[in-house]
């Protein structure tokens, strides 16, 4: 079956850098677009950033674009987000996300279980 | 952006109530739309897609509708299990998504 597994979370102080990783099994990989969503403590949900299949292009939240770099290793199944100039706000649990169908972009069918990013000084 | 905006923000409902969602889009979305559970401490779950679609393995007691601007998550009939927080996503443009109705047992 599907699995999405996020790692690379932590502490990091303002300012800080980080990389999260997501290794997915159980689906050809190479082609499903892919997501990474946060949701802060207590908040809701919130996209932050979009891949295509073949990873030429990238789409970003304003509230990261210029700070988080979204990437994929389609040979190795596996997806990062590179978050540079990490703010407090930017405190979360990422999750990696999988649309439901190939075909169709936005229909988030699968979720990671989430990785915790704390931004604190 | 697409802004969407769900209400209630939370209601409260007994064992077999009839439990309305509603959502709005800021434009014209036409079906691309989804609704999502979220238990409390885990990942959200898809349970409706295309607005009126239901997901594999979800149970028939969950109805989507509408299209356009206006969207509604129905329960036909609230279970225990069904303690969770619902969110709508719009996926006609970038995703967005609403701020989420957290449903209550009483």
């Amino acid at each position: 079956q599907v699995q999405l597994v996020e790692s690379g979370g932590g502490v990091v102080q303002p300012g800080g850098s980080l990389r999260l990783s997501c290794a997915t099994s159980g689906f050809t990989f190479s082609t499903y677009a892919m997501y990474w969503v946060r949701q802060a403590p207590g908040k809701g949900l919130e996209w932050m950033a979009f891949i295509r299949s073949d990873g030429q292009n990238t789409y970003y939240a304003d509230s990261v674009k210029g700070r988080f770099t979204i990437s994929r290793d389609n040979s190795k199944s596996s997806l990062s987000l590179q978050m540079n100039s990490l703010r407090v706000e930017d405190t979360a649990i990422y999750y990696c996300v999988k649309d439901r169908i190939e075909r169709v972009q936005g229909e988030f069918g699968n979720w990671g279980q989430g990785t915790l990013v704390t931004v604190s000084s | 952006d697409i802004q969407m905006t769900q209400s209630p923000s939370s209601l409260s409902a007994s064992v077999g109530d009839r439990v309305t969602i509603t959502c709005q889009a800021s434009q014209d979305i036409r079906k691309y739309l989804n609704w999502y559970q979220q238990k409390p401490g885990k990942a959200p779950k898809l349970l409706i897609y295309g607005a009126s679609n239901l997901e594999t393995g979800v149970p028939s007691r969950f109805g989507g509708s509408g299209s356009g601007t206006d969207f509604t998550l129905t329960i036909s009939s609230l279970q225990p299990e069904d303690l969770a927080t619902y969110y709508c996503q719009q996926y006609d443009n970038l995703p967005t998504f609403g701020q989420g109705t957290r449903l209550e047992i009483k």
